[in-house]
């Protein structure tokens, strides 16, 4: 399966700084996902935004699509230690089936 | 929120043995449910789909006989890796869906192949 790109690759930021990830991806979607990995562990569900949609928030997330561009960015505002994660971002087109991004290693220091 | 769960979460085998993973949804029926491998530092990989009570389809390059699927009911899936080689040494993780778009993934397995 072919993969989106995301970048940055690593991100180090000091706590209470905002994070900002980008995906861009090559095939039309229908919706477009971003997850959350800690070491070792699975993949946890932070927010889904469909293609007619253009951004998107969940609390300190705020997400946007620009479908023209192929492309989505992650921003998570005042950045807690706890962050600290793997975000991959994902996406869907007709058959349900995600295609995942290579991911962006956040580093919060606090 | 939904539940999936899997088993074990860890396994240690020897090289030639086959290991079974199983991929449960506790509390909701999954009509579909993925299979994805990761390799450290790497992105999800997905591996095949399968519906219950049919066969599974498999991504290009994933070879259908040496990793067997089986999803012989709504809440469970098992993916057996057949004759495992220490290049099969991977966190595999499964997920599952209800026929939207959400996907509940499980906490994976880390299968390691001495």
């Amino acid at each position: 399966s072919q993969q989106g790109e995301e970048d940055p690759q690593a991100l180090s930021i000091q706590e209470g700084e905002n994070a900002t990830m980008n995906c861009s991806y090559k095939t039309s979607i229908n919706n477009l996902q971003w997850y959350r990995q800690n070491s070792g562990r699975g993949l946890v569900h932070l927010i889904l935004i469909r293609s007619n949609e253009r951004e998107k928030h969940s609390g300190r997330l705020r997400v946007t699509l620009d479908t023209s561009k192929k492309s989505s960015s992650l921003l998570i505002t005042a950045s807690r230690a706890a962050d600290t994660a793997s975000y991959f971002c994902a996406t869907a087109g007709a058959t349900n089936k995600l295609i995942f991004g290579t991911g962006t290693l956040l580093a919060v220091q606090p | 929120g939904a539940v999936v769960s899997q088993h074990p979460s860890r396994v240690i085998c020897k090289s030639g043995t086959s290991v079974k993973i199983e991929c449960r949804s506790l509390d909701f029926q999954a009509t579909t449910m993925f299979w994805y491998r990761q390799f450290p530092k790497q992105s999800l990989m997905l591996m095949a789909t399968s519906n219950e009570g049919s066969k599974a389809t498999y991504e290009q390059g994933v070879e259908k006989d040496k990793f067997l699927i089986n999803h012989a009911s709504l809440t469970l899936s098992t993916l057996t890796v057949t004759s495992a080689h220490p290049e099969d040494s991977s966190f595999y993780i499964c997920s599952a869906s209800a026929g939207n778009y959400e996907q509940y993934f499980g906490p994976g397995t880390r299968l390691t192949v001495t």
